[in-house]
């Protein structure tokens, strides 16, 4: 089967660095994806990488390593308005397999 | 402005009734996506379009049916053969189907 793995929640102090884990087991690869969902919202796109290693792009950075079926998502800086749902997502065959999304919570 | 527009936001409907869940883009899109969110799950694909007039079944499309006779529209009807209606549904667009996808605000389906 196809299955992705994210940590439920995660907790981090405003100014903090957190490190959000993704790993996965899909038939196919297409990319991966990250996306920020604040609650009762719609997911925001906030990275895609197809291949190894780390995007930066602001505050925010991913990094993958398909040989391992892992992924991260890195949050520098940590602003009060980060608190959100993370969701990584691969792209397998014909569609995206999303995970659950890791809650996100932010401590002043 | 570039978007795309789900409506209504909040909709209550008695069990056994169909309902249809508006989804407009004028992104000039061609991918379009329902899914449908639950908590503590991930996204659950319904359907999903690629092209006009053609859709495709994704891994929960039982009780559920779209249509794609325009470019900007594909809207999802909800069907009393749908055990479990109450959800979270997000209807999103691509340029293709690895791209970044654009999500609309999300209806949030009641049937009492």
């Amino acid at each position: 089967g196809q299955n992705i793995d994210q940590p439920t929640e995660m907790t981090a102090t405003e100014g903090a660095i957190v490190q959000i884990n993704c790993t996965y087991q899909t038939s196919g690869f297409n990319g991966l994806f990250w996306y920020q969902q604040h609650a009762g919202e719609a997911p925001t796109f906030l990275s895609y990488n197809v291949l190894d290693g780390l995007e930066e792009k602001g505050r925010f950075s991913s990094f993958l390593s398909r040989s391992k079926g892992y992924s991260y998502l890195l949050l520098k800086e940590l602003q009060m308005k980060d608190s959100a749902s993370y969701l990584c997502a691969v792209g397998s065959n014909y569609q995206l397999i999303w995970g659950a999304g890791t809650k996100l919570i932010i401590k002043p | 402005d570039g978007g795309i527009t789900q409506s209504p936001k909040y909709l209550f409907r008695k069990e056994g009734q169909n309902v249809t869940l508006s989804c407009e883009q004028n992104l000039n899109h061609d991918a379009m996506y329902w899914y449908r969110q639950d908590p503590g799950q991930g996204l659950r694909l319904i359907y999903y379009s690629q092209i006009v007039n053609d859709f495709q079944k994704g891994d929960i499309a039982e009780g559920y049916s779209v249509s794609r006779e325009k470019k900007e529209s594909f809207p999802l009807t909800v069907t009393s053969a749908q055990k479990n209606p109450t959800a979270f549904y997000l209807c999103a667009s691509s340029i293709d189907l690895w791209a970044e996808a654009f999500f609309g605000q999300g209806t949030r389906l009641t049937v009492v």
